[in-house]
């Protein structure tokens, strides 16, 4: 069974206090990670894939990297629009279908104090 | 555009009342989802449907109730609900054709049930 843990439960931060959030992933063949972010009472917004370790994306001040084992979230000098749920994911390959479904880690709250 | 759009907002509904919610992307993916999602929980697979077929149901109460009228509209048709169902029901969607390259979900506002 596919299993995401993500850590901390909840981060607090100074606004320009630089920090990472942490998911840990098993899964049976990875097709691909995610990374959402939530705000509350709205659905996930869609922020990076990554499909392979080693590989890295970048998004204003957000940095996802992957390793075999887990994947990082980064965030740089952040602010407090920053302030939000973010939820990792991962998707197991399905055959020959081009669909699949998610399996989501509890997620991580981030706030971000002025 | 990553649009994906959902009405209403918000529903409260009775349990012996019929409802359905409404979703529509017009992104030409031809995979959509269902997601239930309770406070402070992530979101939980209840649907996929793949080229306006069924795909998967994830053993949901037959008081939820899919329909896929074509590739862009996907709708959940709600009967006899229990307090439990209360939650915010959220739409995806995703590319789901032959030979591409990326998986991504992208996800609607969301509608807010709550049932009485």
């Amino acid at each position: 069974e596919d299993q995401v843990t993500q850590s901390p439960e909840a981060l607090r931060l100074q606004e320009g206090e630089s920090s990472s959030l942490n998911c840990s992933y098993t899964v049976s063949g990875l097709r691909g990670l995610f990374w959402y972010r939530q705000d509350p009472g709205k659905g996930p917004e869609f922020l990076f894939t990554l499909y392979s370790a080693g590989e890295e994306k970048e998004k204003e001040r957000l940095k996802a990297t992957l390793t075999k084992k887990e994947s990082f979230l980064h965030i740089t000098a952040p602010k407090p629009e920053d302030s939000a749920t973010y939820l990792c994911a991962v998707q197991a390959f399905a055959g020959g279908t081009s669909y699949g479904k998610l399996t989501f880690g509890q997620g991580t709250i981030l706030t971000v104090h002025p | 555009d990553t649009e994906v759009t959902q009405t209403p907002k918000h529903l409260v509904m009775g349990m012996t009342n019929k409802k359905s919610l409404k979703c529509e992307q017009h992104m030409g993916h031809r995979a959509m989802y269902w997601y239930k999602q309770k406070a402070k929980k992530p979101p939980e697979l209840m649907f996929v449907y793949s080229y306006e077929k069924l795909s998967i149901n994830e053993s949901v109460p037959s008081r939820f109730s899919p329909e896929c009228p074509n590739s862009s509209l996907l709708n959940l048709h709600l009967h006899a609900l229990q307090p439990e169902d209360s939650a915010l029901y959220l739409c995806a969607s995703s590319p789901g054709q032959g030979g591409v390259i990326s998986y991504e979900q992208y996800f609607g506002p969301g509608t807010r049930l709550t049932v009485t």
